[in-house]
């Protein structure tokens, strides 16, 4: 079973503007990771954010962790055509140091 | 590249066959990691060994295996195809466990099973 739930499943914006996915999750956690796929592609890491962190920035990604709510946020800023691609999120438990459970995942489109 | 490398990249199989799919972690990383990935069920998290040993166990289905040899790749072996396990598979590998490290993600080995 997934751990985290991303909103929106989809989004479509124009090249330019800002992006934001939400993940939710679930249990406590040790930390939470953004991954990024692009179509039929491996996962590349963007960003990790540990438990005591609340937000970290990385170039055009700015993400936050919220965990009296369980959340957590992706946002890219200035996004490009090239950002086409699905976004997931996923946690690392505190019960376990070894499993990274993913989010559904967010498919985003950047229109030129 | 990530320097997690998988093969083989796609396979075709028959119902009822028996596949093994090879990884490569990054040089030095300890854990290895596989995952499932399906339109279904997304991304679920199968199994990690760390150093050669099983160190957590996800949504792995009993026709399936996987473990890690002394030189640190490692293989998932599928038995007994269904058509349902028609997936990319992922493997990924860290330094140590994944409590605040990065993993690293091969470039999946696409499996189809007709």
């Amino acid at each position: 079973s997934q751990q985290g739930e991303e909103d929106p499943q989809a989004l479509s914006i124009q090249e330019g503007e800002n992006a934001t996915m939400n993940c939710s999750y679930k249990t406590s956690i040790n930390n939470l990771q953004w991954y990024r796929q692009n179509s039929g592609r491996g996962l590349v890491h963007l960003i990790l954010i540990r438990s005591n962190e609340r937000e970290k920035h990385s170039g055009r990604l700015r993400v936050t962790l919220d965990t009296s709510k369980k959340s957590s946020s992706l946002l890219i800023t200035a996004s490009r055509a090239a950002d086409t691609a699905s976004y997931f999120c996923a946690t690392v438990g505190m019960d376990s140091s070894y499993k990274l459970i993913f989010g559904s995942g967010t498919r985003l489109l950047v229109r030129p | 590249d990530s320097g997690v490398t998988q093969t083989p990249k796609h396979l075709i199989t028959a119902t009822g066959q028996r596949v093994t799919l090879r990884c490569s972690p990054r040089s030095g990383d300890l854990s290895v990691y596989w995952y499932q990935q399906s339109l279904d069920q997304g991304l679920q998290f199968l199994i990690q060994y760390y150093n050669g040993e099983e160190r957590a166990k996800g949504n792995i289905l009993e026709r399936f295996s996987a473990q890690q040899f002394p030189d640190l790749h490692s293989e998932l072996n599928l038995s007994s195809l269904e058509l349902g396990d028609s997936a990319l598979y992922f493997c990924a590998s860290s330094a140590e466990g994944i409590a605040g490290n990065t993993i690293y993600f091969g470039e999946g080995s696409w499996l189809t099973v007709v």
